[in-house]
């Protein structure tokens, strides 16, 4: 049962325009949600988060967005640059315990 | 921000051997590693939690005695890939989780891991 979904296995975008990359889940219990950024043959790294008492959060170029009565969390990108082209994980946690990962998104940001 | 690695980053062994990964949280304190394994093209897979001075806890499916976790300290887990074979080739990623990170893990570099 895949509680956390990536449905898009790629995503290429213009260098400057936004990048969103989507992520649905199935379990309500998830009460904190990450999105990690990773390039080849290297661990991830922690872009950004946001709890479920919210439902946005900023950081600089990325923002995300969560939408519970939809199950949807979305990560924007703006503007993107070429070195943003990774492939993407969203992840969710129940209470801070162990993390679901979806299986990823590959960006492509074009120049 | 909080720095994990890990070594070797990368590793060819022959089949039957066994190959220990060392994973070290270098400037904070581990309460918690996670060991995760990852497939080609495929999510990231947790395959135990590992608690300092406790037995690691596995996933559904894995088995503890091919995958043997060490968590002897607070800054350092060690996973051991048993009698390896071909299909144990992956690319082997450590998570630390520390006192001031909740909900955040910060990750290691990866090991790649190639049986002959």
């Amino acid at each position: 049962d895949q509680q956390v979904k990536q449905n898009s296995p790629s995503l290429s975008v213009q260098e400057g325009r936004i990048s969103i990359l989507n992520c649905d889940y199935t379990n309500s219990m998830f009460d904190y949600f990450l999105w990690y950024k990773k390039y080849p043959a290297e661990g991830p790294t922690f872009l950004i988060s946001i709890s479920s008492i919210k439902d946005k959060n900023e950081d600089g170029r990325f923002t995300v967005f969560l939408n519970k009565s939809a199950k949807h969390l979305s990560l924007h990108i703006v503007p993107s640059q070429p070195g943003d082209s990774a492939v993407y994980f969203c992840a969710a946690s129940v209470q801070g315990n162990k993390l679901v990962f979806g299986a990823g998104t590959i960006l492509r940001v074009k120049s | 921000g909080a720095v994990v690695s890990q070594h070797p980053s990368w590793v060819i062994c022959k089949s039957g051997t066994s190959v220990k990964i060392e994973c070290r949280s270098l400037d904070f304190q581990a309460t918690t590693m996670f060991w995760y394994r990852q497939f080609p093209k495929q999510s990231l897979m947790l395959m135990a939690t590992s608690n300092e001075g406790s037995k690691a806890t596995y996933e559904q499916g894995v088995e503890k005695d091919k995958f043997l976790i060490n968590h002897a300290s607070l800054t350092l887990s060690t996973l051991t890939v048993t009698s390896a074979h071909p299909e144990d080739s992956s690319f082997y990623i450590c998570s630390a989780h520390g006192h001031g990170s909740y909900n955040e893990q910060f990750f290691g570099p990866g090991t790649r891991l190639t049986v002959l």
